[in-house]
C-alpha cells in the first residue's frame, strides 16, 4: 500500500455544486495532515492543516478520520477559481522530518 | 516581503552537464528542501537540510548534490550521474516543528522548470 494515495480525477463540476475529496494514508503512527493546492505549472500552497476535531475555512472543510486512516477535503459552493490540484501532505511518523506527498487530485469547475 | 526564491526559471541542458539551482530564502527558517515533480506524480524529496553544513538524502537523491554553507541558501547540483533529470524542481523551506510534530508548513518558491536537449 502506498503511503498517501488520492484519486487523481479529474472531478469535473458545475459552479456552486459541493464536491468532497479523499485521501488515504498507511502509517497509523502519522502526526500530521495537510492539504495544499497546486496552480498547473505553479507551486503547491497551503490550504489547510487538518485537525483531529475538524477544521473549516470559509467554503472549505477538512476532517481527519484516524480510525479507516482517511483525511477528506470537502469544498462547497465550488468556484471557477477553486480549479487546481489539491495534493494531500502526511508527515508519516513522529518526529520525522520530512512530508510525504500525494499525487493530488484534480478538480475542473465550469460555468 | 520575505519568501524563497528560485533562480533560473527555465533551464536547458546538454546531456552530460552538470547545472546548479539556486535556492535563497529570507524566512529565517532553519530546514530547506528540495523535491522534484514529474508530470502527473507526486514530489519526491532529493536532498533535505535541517541545520547549516548538514544535509540528508531523501527519496531519490541518486546523481543530485547539494550544499547549505549560509542558512538561507540551499543549492541543488543536477550532475550528469542523473539519468532523467528533465522535470520541475521545487525548492522549500519550513520552520522545525515542535518534538515530535515534524515540519510545520512548507513555503515553495517557483520551481525550476529544468529541460535536457
Amino acid at each position: 500500500r502506498k503511503e498517501v494515495e488520492q484519486d487523481p480525477g479529474p472531478f469535473n463540476v458545475p459552479e456552486g455544486a459541493t464536491v468532497a475529496f479523499n485521501c488515504t494514508y498507511s502509517n497509523s503512527a502519522s502526526q500530521s495532515f495537510f492539504w495544499y493546492r497546486q496552480d498547473c505549472r505553479k507551486e503547491p500552497k497551503l490550504l489547510m492543516s487538518v485537525y483531529s476535531s475538524g477544521n473549516e475555512d470559509g467554503r472549505f472543510t477538512a476532517q481527519l478520520n484516524r480510525a479507516s486512516q482517511y483525511i477528506s477535503l470537502l469544498i462547497r459552493d465550488s468556484k471557477l477559481s477553486d480549479s487546481a490540484t489539491y495534493l494531500c501532505v502526511v508527515n508519516p511518523r513522529s518526529g520525522y522530518s520530512t512530508l510525504t506527498f500525494g499525487k493530488g487530485t484534480m478538480l475542473l469547475v465550469s460555468p | 516581503d520575505g519568501g524563497i526564491t528560485q533562480s533560473p526559471k527555465y533551464l536547458f541542458r546538454k546531456e552530460g552537464q552538470n547545472v546548479t539551482l539556486s535556492c535563497e530564502q529570507n524566512l529565517n527558517h532553519d530546514a530547506m528542501y528540495w523535491y522534484r515533480q514529474d508530470p502527473g506524480q507526486g514530489l519526491r524529496l532529493i536532498y533535505y537540510s535541517q541545520i547549516v553544513n548538514d544535509f540528508q538524502k531523501g527519496d531519490i537523491a541518486e546523481g543530485y548534490s547539494v550544499s547549505r554553507e549560509k542558512k538561507e541558501s540551499f543549492p541543488l547540483t543536477v550532475t550528469s550521474a542523473q539519468k532523467n533529470p528533465t522535470a520541475f524542481y521545487l525548492c522549500a523551506s519550513s520552520m522545525l516543528g515542535t518534538s515530535g510534530s515534524g515540519p510545520g508548513e512548507l513555503f515553495f518558491g517557483e520551481g525550476s522548470r529544468l529541460t535536457v536537449l
